[in-house]
């Protein structure tokens, strides 16, 4: 299997734009979290779904955070007005219940 | 809510000494999880552990978990130049929670 996959890997923005971030699972994974990561805050989990349903989304800062899963190999993470704040990297990671969480590889997003 | 912390922040660790990390939760947890993420990269994940008291080892990586399920700890013996980075330990209660993490240097 290929991991995680995360795209892109590096998005640069200016404040205001509309931000989307994307993850492919490990095909069989039941589980997908999204995570926000920075020097200030550490890793956050933002939202995590099972079985393609939003569990809990109470790490999601703020309304102009979205996620979805449309299905089991795909997901968003969406940012619209981005501001510069949302700078950091952001990471999808997935797993089976129960079991350990594999991390893709991080987007960097910087916001200007 | 759940909350774990993990202590000291910054580990900075000579070549060939030892070293322990800890985590405490505020709650009980079903289980526990350690990560290590090297500098640029991502957590990758080490160890799982389940039960209370349990201590599993990697090579010269000492886990252990509570006998409360409240606290675990990370030893590593002869520090070496690939320990180098940030290792998290993550809390199974009700919400999975990451602490803080450990951000490991060694000097040669």
């Amino acid at each position: 299997d290929a991991g995680v996959i995360q795209s892109p890997r590096h998005e640069v923005t200016e404040m205001g734009q509309e931000v989307t971030l994307r993850c492919k699972p490990i095909s069989g994974h039941d589980y997908l979290f999204w995570y926000r990561q920075t020097m200030m805050r550490g890793l956050e989990l933002l939202i995590y779904f099972n079985n393609n349903v939003p569990i809990d989304d109470s790490g999601m800062p703020e309304d102009r955070f979205s996620a979805k899963m449309p299905n089991a190999s795909f997901s968003t993470l969406k940012i619209q007005p981005s501001e510069p704040r949302d700078s950091a990297v952001y990471f999808c990671a997935s797993s089976r219940v129960g079991y350990e969480q594999y991390f893709g590889p991080g987007t960097r997003l910087t916001v200007t | 809510g759940q909350q774990v912390m993990q202590i000291p922040q910054y580990q900075h660790v000579q070549e060939g000494e030892d070293f322990t990390t800890y985590c405490n939760s505020s709650t009980t947890l079903s289980n526990i999880q350690w990560y290590k993420q090297r500098p640029g990269g991502h957590p990758v994940f080490l160890i799982q552990l389940v039960k209370s008291g349990e201590v599993k080892k990697q090579k010269r990586l000492t886990f252990q978990f509570g006998e409360a399920k409240k606290n675990s700890s990370l030893h590593i013996t002869a520090t070496q130049t690939t320990d180098v980075g940030t290792y998290f330990c993550a809390g199974s209660g009700y919400k999975l929670s990451f602490g803080a993490g450990t951000t490991v240097t060694v000097r040669a």
